[in-house]
């Protein structure tokens, strides 16, 4: 089946830093999601992609749908302490709406 | 503007016995979706419901596990006779429509069996 290799799987930085991560897959996907989750709660959606080659931003965040639709990259730029948490990328699975394919996640930890 | 509802947040099962997550979708939201995740693991996709109506439950074990998302009320994913492996924290998500909707999601219920 469709999977998503998402990496790297943690990373520690200090705080100011860029952070950069990425999704990729052998499978072509017309959407991309990228998510967060903090300890004990669920995802929040943080930016959404539809479109290759797609460059959206939220704040800090900045996420880009690839040309080959086989992956995406997520940055965060000037990383604060309260980034901690677990990145998940999202692609559709082909199948029915919400059936998303979830990556194992980045786990980001930030020195303070 | 309430978001995704699910409770309980966290349920004790022991082995044998039946386990019911309720979620409640955001307001104005029509379709419903349940995912389960096992620690360290990312979301896994199990059903997919609209009002009175499975639309995609082909994420969802044939035995034992049953959703449903009546006309009035919350939808509810149903395991019976729990094993020790269903325990997983189980995450709701509502849309307000089919397509190019995110997902968005509630806090989920965290189920042990013991």
């Amino acid at each position: 089946g469709q999977q998503l290799n998402q990496n790297p799987q943690s990373m520690f930085i200090q705080e100011g830093e860029d952070v950069s991560m990425n999704c990729t897959s052998s499978s072509i996907f017309n959407t991309w999601l990228w998510y967060k989750q903090d300890p004990g709660e669920g995802p929040v959606l943080l930016i959404a992609l539809y479109k290759a080659g797609e460059l959206t931003s939220n704040g800090r965040l900045t996420a880009q749908f690839g040309i080959t639709r086989k992956d995406s990259f997520l940055n965060i730029s000037a990383s604060i302490p309260s980034d901690v948490g677990i990145y998940f990328c999202a692609g559709d699975s082909g199948g029915s709406q919400g059936n998303l394919i979830f990556g194992k996640g980045t786990k980001l930890s930030v020195k303070p | 503007n309430a978001g995704v509802m699910q409770n309980p947040r966290h349920l004790v099962r022991r082995r044998g016995q039946e386990a019911r997550l309720r979620c409640s979708p955001m307001k104005g939201h029509s379709h419903v979706y349940w995912y389960r995740q096992l620690p360290e693991e990312g979301l896994k996709f199990m059903v997919y419901l609209q009002k009175e109506n499975i639309i995609d439950e082909s994420g969802m074990p044939k035995e034992r596990f049953s959703a449903e998302f009546p006309k009035e009320g919350p939808s509810i994913l149903r395991i019976q006779q729990v094993v020790r492996g269903d325990s997983a924290a189980y995450f709701c998500a509502s849309s307000p429509r089919s397509y190019n909707s995110p997902l968005h999601f509630g806090n989920g219920t965290r189920l042990t069996v013991t």
